[in-house]
Parts: structure tokens; sequence; C-alpha cells
């Protein structure tokens, strides 16, 4: 069955510093890959997918399969990035499934 | 455009109670879904459904019933509330085709069962 996991629950660092949220994944088929993001009393929001290998706020994730990772990066973390971050797997062409979500904490 | 809108924002239920959810999406998105969100679990599909008609069973669909008489409008039914159904509740809508994984989500709906 398809899983994924997100190890962390919370992820604290300070402004400017580098920023990686773990995402693993189980899946027998072609996997199709997301990040969501839930700022504070904001709605839940696409931040990016694995196929347009793009980078949106300065983050990047990249798929890969032989680890089945799909890590979400960003270089130097602003305190805007604050939110909770849900990575997300495709499958069955309509549906998601997501992990459990890591809270971002970026102090001044 | 207003997007995914859900009435009501907050309720409290007890036991044994019934209510109904409603979503509205205004971007003629043909797929409609309902999560719902718990401490440490993150969202769960519940039910969600392609298509005006159409309704299909999620990851938890027990306890609820969905309706999906219009294509804007997605209704998600409690018949007997009980306390493990306290929760929030998300809807989100989608495009169909190679875009069906871009969901857009409503604001969520505070619900408590006492």
């Amino acid at each position: 069955a398809q899983r994924v996991t997100q190890p962390e629950k919370l992820l604290s660092v300070f402004k400017g510093a580098p920023v990686e949220l773990k995402c693993n994944y189980s899946y027998s088929g072609s996997p199709e890959l997301f990040w969501y993001v839930q700022y504070s009393r904001q709605r839940l929001q696409l931040l990016l997918r694995h196929i347009s290998r793009e980078s949106i706020k300065g983050f990047t994730a990249d798929l890969n399969k032989g680890e089945t990772s799909f890590h979400l990066k960003k270089p130097f973390a602003q305190e805007e990035d604050s939110a909770m971050y849900y990575c997300a797997l495709g499958y069955n062409t309509d549906k998601l499934i997501f992990g459990t979500g890591t809270r971002l904490q970026v102090f001044p | 455009n207003a997007g995914v809108t859900q009435t009501p924002k907050f309720r409290v239920l007890k036991t044994g109670q019934s209510m109904t959810l409603l979503c509205a999406q205004d971007m003629n998105h043909e797929y409609m879904y309902w999560y719902r969100q718990d401490p440490g679990m993150g969202l769960r599909l519940i039910h969600y459904s392609v298509g005006e008609g159409t309704t299909a069973k999620g990851e938890v669909p027990d306890g609820y019933n969905v309706s999906r008489l219009k294509k804007q409008n997605f209704l998600l039914g409690l018949e007997s509330a009980a306390p493990s159904q306290t929760s929030v509740y998300f809807c989100a809508s989608g495009l169909a085709g190679l875009s069906s994984y871009e969901q857009y989500f409503g604001p969520g709906t505070r619900l408590t069962v006492t």
C-alpha cells in the first residue's frame, strides 16, 4: 500500500540556516510527489511538485527513486518560511495521500 | 472568485446528533474531496467525487456520507456523531486529468463532538 513518512514533527532553525524537511514514500507504481504548505491562518496550498523541477520561494525538492525520498530543501531559511509542511503522494490518477506533516520554525 | 468555501467554520455537537458540512467551489472543478485532519495524523481522505452525481470512499469513510448533486457543491454528512469524529474537516477541489493532483483547499471546519 502507498505510504508517506515525514519523520520530523518539528524542525527549528535560525534565520539564514539551511533547511531540509525529510519525506520518504512507499508506492509500487510510478510516483508523483508534492509538497503542500500551510502558513499560519492560511489555507493549505501547493508549494511544488517533482515533475516540474522548479524552485518556489527558494525551495527545491528532488525525487530520489533509489532512496524513495523527496526531501524539501532551502539553503537559507527566512522567518516567513515558518509553516506546516506536508509531503504528498499522488496515486490512482486522482487522489493524494499526505504525510503527517513537519512544522518548521525559523527563529530570527 | 471565492475559491473553495466551507460552511460552517465551527460546530459543537452532542454524541448522536447529525449535521451536514457544505463545501462549495466556483472554479468549475470536476473533482472534490473531504479530508479530516487530526493531530499527528496529517490529512486523511474520507470521501471524494470525480464528477457531479458520483462519490467514492476514501481512506476513512466509516460514519460519514456524502452527496454531489451539483458540480459546485459537495456535502459531508454525519448521521450520528461520535467523539471520535472530533476533528478539523477540509474540503478540496481539483481539475480532472493530468493536473488532478493539484488540489485547492477550503479554510476548514472545526467540529467538536461531546
